[in-house]
């Protein structure tokens, strides 16, 4: 167990809904990164929070939005799904927001759009 | 942004034997080199990482090692068991996020035979 957790374990939703995904940090953790892994395009980064502001970006959609709440959770929503967004999203959290961070994963929400 | 490569996408062993994983990256200016382990539908687990002021760090039968020079590093498992069977990752900071975020390789199936 890393100490991430991650909400909902499975999601089943449709075509065009918008879903929210959720993620807390180790305690002591004040960044939170976000992956999706699906099987064509591997672990894939999308965006990362630092006590509560965004600090990188990386191939995420723009239907898709991230926040980090003052209590250092943090959300993923996806808009619009399509069948393509099906996939595992994975947070990571690690103390600080430097280089070469070390970064533990949550259990995952696995994403099926029907 | 980094790129990292990861050979062999695919390695059987024999229990008891040795296997070695191999990647390589672009950026001459990472400094930190993670390994994780991946379980069917698990998260990535941090097994091992290294950073760039050594050439080598060993955990009980686990290695790795790195090549600044030659901008490759290496996932080393001695004494292999059936346990060890799972898909390894390996990863670089991603310079187009400040190296905050990891960029990954793309997987080895590491299938351990009894």
């Amino acid at each position: 167990d890393s100490g991430v957790t991650q909400t909902p374990k499975h999601l089943i939703t449709a075509t065009g809904q918008r879903v929210t995904l959720r993620c807390s940090p180790r305690s002591g953790d004040l960044s939170v990164y976000w992956y999706q892994q699906s099987l064509d395009q591997g672990l894939q980064f999308l965006i990362q929070y630092y006590n509560g502001e965004e600090r990188a970006k990386g191939n995420i959609l723009e239907r898709f939005s991230a926040q980090q709440f003052p209590d250092l959770h943090s959300e993923l929503n996806l808009s619009s799904l399509e069948l393509g967004d099906s996939a595992l999203y994975f947070c990571a959290s690690s103390v600080d927001s430097g280089d070469g961070e070390t970064q533990y994963f949550g259990p995952g929400t696995r994403l099926l759009v029907l | 942004g980094e790129n990292v490569e990861q050979h062999p996408s695919t390695l059987s062993v024999q229990e008891g034997d040795s296997a070695v994983i191999k990647c390589t990256y672009s950026d001459s200016a990472s400094n930190y080199f993670p390994w994780y382990k991946q379980e069917l539908g698990k998260r990535p687990q941090l097994i091992i990482d290294i950073r760039s002021n050594v050439g080598e760090k060993k955990d009980q039968r686990i290695a790795v090692t790195l090549n600044k020079t030659a901008k490759h590093f290496s996932l080393h498992i001695t004494e292999t068991q059936p346990e060890d069977s799972a898909v390894y990752f390996c990863a670089a900071p991603q310079r187009n996020t400040g190296r905050r975020a990891l960029t990954f390789g793309s997987g080895t199936r590491l299938q351990v035979q009894p």
